[in-house]
C-alpha cells in the first residue's frame, strides 16, 4: 500500500497564476481532508470530501480556492490568482468511511509564490 | 472554538534526558487526541492516538497521556536520542471530522 500521495511535492508559482496540488488517498479510503501549514504556524483545516460530495469546507477562503474529489482520479485543490501569501505547505489526509483511528497524512504540497 | 496550544515552543535537551512536551485544549468534548511527528519539510508521522474513553497509550518510548477534564494531554519521551528530534504536535478531533492542530514543540536532541 503505497500510502496517501501528494503531487508535486515542491510547486513554485508567480503571482496570479494557477496552482493545482493532487492527492490520491490511500487504497480503499473513500475520505480526503486538506489541511494547510503556513510557515511557523500550526496546520488549520480546510475541506473535507468525499467521492463526489464536499462535506465540510469551512475552512477554505471565500475566493480564489476550490476543491474537488471526482468519481476517478485524485482530489484536485485548486488555487487561482496565487499570491505570496498562499505559500505554505498543503497536506492531504485520508480516511476510509469509518473513522475510529486518525487519517492518514500524505508527505504535502510546498507551494511557493514568487 | 476549539484552540489547542502546546508549551514550550521549542525545547533543547541532552541525549538521554527523560521529557515531557504538554498539549492543552479548550473544549472537553474531543473524540480523540493524537500526537505526531512532523521532520523538516516532510510530512507527519502519526506516534499515539488516544481515545476519549482511555487514559494513556504507550508505543516504545513513547507514553501519551489525556485528561479531559483538565484539558491537557502530554506526551513523555523516555531515554532521548538525537534522531528523536523533531516538531512534535498533537492535534484533537471533537464532534466533526476535522482536526485541531496546535502549533508544535520543535524538540532538539543534542548528542
Amino acid at each position: 500500500n503505497a500510502g496517501v500521495m501528494q503531487n508535486p511535492r515542491h510547486l513554485v508559482r508567480r503571482r496570479g497564476q494557477e496552482a493545482r496540488l493532487r492527492c490520491s488517498p490511500m487504497k480503499g479510503h473513500s475520505h480526503v481532508y486538506w489541511y494547510r501549514q503556513l510557515p511557523e504556524e500550526g496546520l488549520k483545516f480546510m475541506v473535507y470530501l468525499q467521492k463526489e460530495n464536499i462535506i465540510d469546507e469551512s475552512g477554505m477562503p471565500k475566493e480564489r480556492f476550490s476543491a474537488e474529489f471526482p468519481k476517478e482520479g485524485p482530489s484536485i485543490l485548486r488555487i487561482q490568482q496565487v499570491v505570496r501569501g498562499d505559500s505554505a505547505a498543503y497536506f492531504c489526509a485520508s480516511s476510509p468511511l469509518v473513522l475510529r483511528e486518525g487519517p492518514i497524512f500524505g508527505p504535502g504540497t510546498r507551494l511557493t509564490v514568487l | 472554538k476549539q484552540e489547542v496550544t502546546q508549551i514550550p515552543a521549542a525545547l533543547s535537551v541532552p541525549e538521554g534526558e527523560n521529557l515531557v512536551l504538554n498539549c492543552s485544549f479548550t473544549d472537553s468534548a474531543i473524540y480523540n487526541l493524537q500526537w505526531f511527528r512532523q521532520d523538516p519539510g516532510k510530512g507527519l508521522t502519526s506516534l499515539l492516538l488516544i481515545q476519549s474513553s482511555q487514559r494513556e497509550q504507550t508505543s516504545g518510548r513513547l507514553n501519551a497521556s489525556l485528561d479531559k477534564s483538565s484539558g491537557r494531554s502530554t506526551l513523555y519521551i523516555a531515554a532521548s536520542q538525537p534522531g528523536d528530534s523533531a516538531t512534535y504536535l498533537c492535534a484533537n478531533k471533537g464532534g466533526s471530522e476535522k482536526l485541531v492542530f496546535g502549533k508544535g514543540t520543535k524538540l532538539t536532541v543534542n548528542p
